[in-house]
């Protein structure tokens, strides 16, 4: 079964850093790009970031550029996303997403999602 | 800025009604649209990709149509399991934008 998973929710407190995982499975990790969605409480879908864990390319949305920082590891099949210093405005759930195969008409959509992360930033 | 505008935001309907929204892209995007439904609680899950083709599993009542800078994601049969918020996306360069989401609701 193609599913990622990811690690379990986190409470932080502002100015603390954190990593978050996104881990693959049942399909070759290296040949797909991993997004990162945010979704704060009550509201819509905010894409923060894309990376290609078989080379590490990394391209990040402008609002999110220098706030965050993606990453992967192929060796263990596992996405991360991480912040240095957190704020409570970083209180939400964040979910990880496979794009669709290169060179297929799935290209441009993410066709399996991670289940989240509830991020939760609170002094 | 790239911009995707989907309404209504809210929606009403009742089982068995025929359900239509919009999204609206600030540039040509071609056929390059997804949609996707999330239930409250859950993650989203694809429907639709490439404007008009069905994800595996997808009942059939769900279609897209559109392209360019108009598309409508319509369920000709509103069943219970549907009343969820749907996102149009696109994928442009390197850079992902939802629509603002549409809920649609028991009337």
């Amino acid at each position: 079964e193609v599913q990622l998973v990811q690690s379990g929710a986190e409470v932080k407190k502002p100015g603390e850093s954190l990593r978050i995982s996104c881990k693959g499975s049942g399909y070759r990790f290296t040949s797909y790009w991993i997004g990162w969605v945010r979704q704060m409480p009550g509201k819509g879908l905010e894409w923060m970031g894309i990376v290609y864990p078989g080379d590490s390319d990394t391209r990040y949305s402008p609002s999110f550029e220098g706030l965050v920082t993606i990453s992967a590891d192929k060796s263990i099949s596992t996405a991360y996303l991480q912040w240095n210093s957190l704020k409570a405005s970083d209180t939400a759930m964040y979910y990880c997403a496979r794009r669709g195969g290169v060179g297929t008409p799935k290209y441009d959509a993410f066709d399996i999602w991670g289940q989240g992360t509830m991020v939760t930033v609170s002094s | 800025d790239f911009q995707m505008t989907q309404s209504p935001s809210t929606l009403s309907a009742s089982v068995g009604d025929r359900v239509t929204i919009t999204c609206r892209a600030s540039q040509s995007i071609g056929s390059w649209l997804a949609w996707y439904q999330q239930k409250a609680g859950k993650a989203p899950k694809l429907l639709i990709y490439k404007a008009s083709t069905l994800d595996s599993g997808v009942p059939s009542r769900f279609s897209g149509s559109g392209s360019g800078t108009e598309f409508t994601l319509t369920i000709s049969s509103l069943q219970p399991d549907d009343f969820a918020t749907y996102y149009c996306q696109q994928y442009n360069s390197y850079s992902v934008t939802f629509g603002g989401g549409t809920k649609v609701e028991i009337k």
